[in-house]
């Protein structure tokens, strides 16, 4: 069956980086495209970008230029997530979601379970 | 970038009882293909969202009938008809029209 598992909590310290991923199975890993969502703790989703897992090209949302990082291991069929530099605003659920390229399939069909990701001194 | 106003921002309901949520759009979400990219996700507490319904009012998978997504242009409703208790939780519209793609504010589902 089709899933996308995250890795686990990270508790971290301003400044410090962190890199959490989504190991996708059950399908052709390239046939989707991977997204990356935020959610700070009692607020809303938030669009991150996305990764084309068939080229690795990054698309980033204004707001999370320059510290973020999406990343592939194709061959693992895992996608990453790299945060530098980590700010207490940073704390958040992470989410990774699948998205087909077009037609039917252009949708997020299947979400990984979240990372929550703490940032405190 | 594109705003996605939903209200309520709460709804309180009755089992029972229908529900209607309301996304509104700063711009038109029709693309340039033609096709309109609104779609409606629960988030059930403590979970990941789900989607319910993509390209406006196309069901996904094994969403019960009683969800229904409706509207064009910028002007989008998500009825609930038999609120049933698995229905509780956030629902959030999202666009990808236009980049970036974003998402509405949320709308909880909650007993009265």
């Amino acid at each position: 069956q089709i899933q996308l598992v995250q890795s686990g909590p990270e508790l971290k310290k301003p400044g410090e980086s962190v890199k959490i991923s989504c190991k996708a199975s059950g399908y052709t890993f390239t046939d989707y495209a991977m997204h990356w969502v935020k959610q700070a703790p009692g607020k809303g989703l938030k669009w991150m970008g996305w990764i084309n897992t068939y080229t690795g090209k990054p698309t980033y949302a204004d707001d999370f230029k320059g510290r973020f990082v999406f990343s592939l291991e194709a061959s693992a069929s895992t996608a990453n997530l790299q945060i530098s530099n980590l700010k207490n605003e940073d704390t958040a659920t992470y989410f990774c979601a699948r998205r087909g390229r077009n037609g039917t399939y252009y949708r997020f069909d299947y979400w990984g379970q979240g990372v929550m990701v703490t940032v405190s001194s | 970038d594109v705003v996605l106003t939903q209200t309520p921002v709460a709804q309180p309901v009755t089992l029972g009882d229908q529900a209607s949520i309301s996304c509104r759009s700063s711009q038109s979400l029709v693309h340039s293909n033609g096709n309109t990219y609104l779609e409606w996700y629960l988030q059930k507490p403590g979970q990941s969202p789900q989607l319910l319904i993509y390209k406006v009012s196309n069901r996904f998978s094994g969403v019960p009938d009683r969800f229904i997504g409706s509207g064009s242009g910028s002007d989008f409703t998500l009825k609930i008809s038999r609120v049933e208790p698995e229905d509780l939780g956030v629902y959030y519209c999202f666009q990808a029209t236009h980049d970036p793609r974003t998402f509405g504010g949320g709308t909880k589902l909650e007993l009265k």
